[in-house]
C-alpha cells in the first residue's frame, strides 16, 4: 500500500470546518483513500473513502485532487467531539487488503 | 452499520499466565479479521491476519506461538496471549470487514495489564 503524508498535528476552533490534508504521491490506480479517527482509547472509527471523486456522507466530505496525489477531509462544523487522532491510508479494497496506519494529524477543536 | 464487538475491554493478569481476547462481528459475516496492537502515544502495528477456517498471517516480528489466533467462524476470531510478559501490556484492536468491496470496521480494544 502507498505510504501518505499528515501534519502531526492541527487545531480548529469548534463551529468551524477542520480541513485535514493528506498527501499520497505514490497512490496507484486501484488504491482508495480512507479516513479513519481514533478517540483516545477507543478503537478507530470509520469516516469516509473514496477512489476518485469527492465523497460526503453525515460525517465529513472528502476531496481528492484530480491526480489524485493529495486529498482534504473536511469535517464542516467541527465540535468538541472532534478531538481525535485522524489517519489518511490508502489501500486496494478486497476481503485480504489490510489497512497500515501511519502516524496521522492529531486534532485539537477549541472553544 | 456494521459492528465489531471486543471482549473483554480490560484485562490484568499476571506473569505467564495466559489471557484471550474474543473478537465479533455482531451484524455481518466476516472471512477477514485483523489484530492490532497499540502502544502509548504510537499508531496501530498490524498483528496478523485471521483468516476464517485457515492459520493466521503473522506479520514480521509478531510471534505466532505467542499471538495465538483462532477464527473458527464467521463472525468469531479470538487472540490468545500466552505467557504473558508486562512488555505485552498495550492496547489490543481488532478488526473486520463483510465480503465484498466494504470498509474495515473496529472493535473497541482491549487494553491488557500484565503485572
Amino acid at each position: 500500500d502507498a505510504k501518505t503524508t499528515q501534519p502531526p498535528s492541527m487545531d480548529c476552533a469548534e463551529g468551524r470546518a477542520a480541513n485535514l490534508p493528506c498527501n499520497h504521491s505514490t497512490i496507484s490506480g486501484n488504491e482508495y483513500v480512507y479516513w479513519y479517527r481514533q478517540i483516545h482509547s477507543q478503537g478507530p472509527q470509520y469516516i469516509i473513502h473514496g477512489l476518485k471523486n469527492n465523497e460526503t456522507n453525515e460525517m465529513a466530505s472528502l476531496i481528492i485532487t484530480e491526480d489524485r496525489k493529495s486529498s482534504t477531509l473536511i469535517l464542516p462544523h467541527a465540535t468538541l467531539r472532534d478531538t481525535a487522532v485522524y489517519y489518511c491510508i490508502v489501500r486496494i479494497t478486497g476481503t485480504a487488503s489490510k489497512l497500515t496506519f501511519g502516524t496521522g494529524t492529531r486534532l485539537q477543536v477549541t472553544l | 452499520g456494521a459492528v465489531v464487538s471486543q471482549h473483554p475491554s480490560r484485562v490484568i493478569c499476571k506473569s505467564g499466565t495466559s489471557v484471550k481476547i474474543e473478537c465479533r462481528s455482531l451484524d455481518f459475516q466476516a472471512t477477514t479479521m485483523f489484530w492490532y496492537r497499540q502502544f502509548p502515544k504510537q499508531s496501530l502495528m498490524l498483528m496478523a491476519t485471521s483468516n476464517e477456517g485457515s492459520k493466521a498471517t503473522y506479520e514480521q516480528g509478531v510471534e505466532k506461538d505467542k499471538f495465538l489466533i483462532n477464527h473458527a467462524s464467521l463472525t468469531l476470531s479470538t487472540l490468545t496471549v500466552t505467557s504473558a510478559h508486562p512488555e505485552d501490556s498495550s492496547f489490543y484492536i481488532c478488526s473486520a470487514m463483510a465480503r465484498g468491496d466494504s470498509p474495515l470496521h473496529f472493535g473497541n480494544g482491549t487494553r491488557l495489564t500484565v503485572t
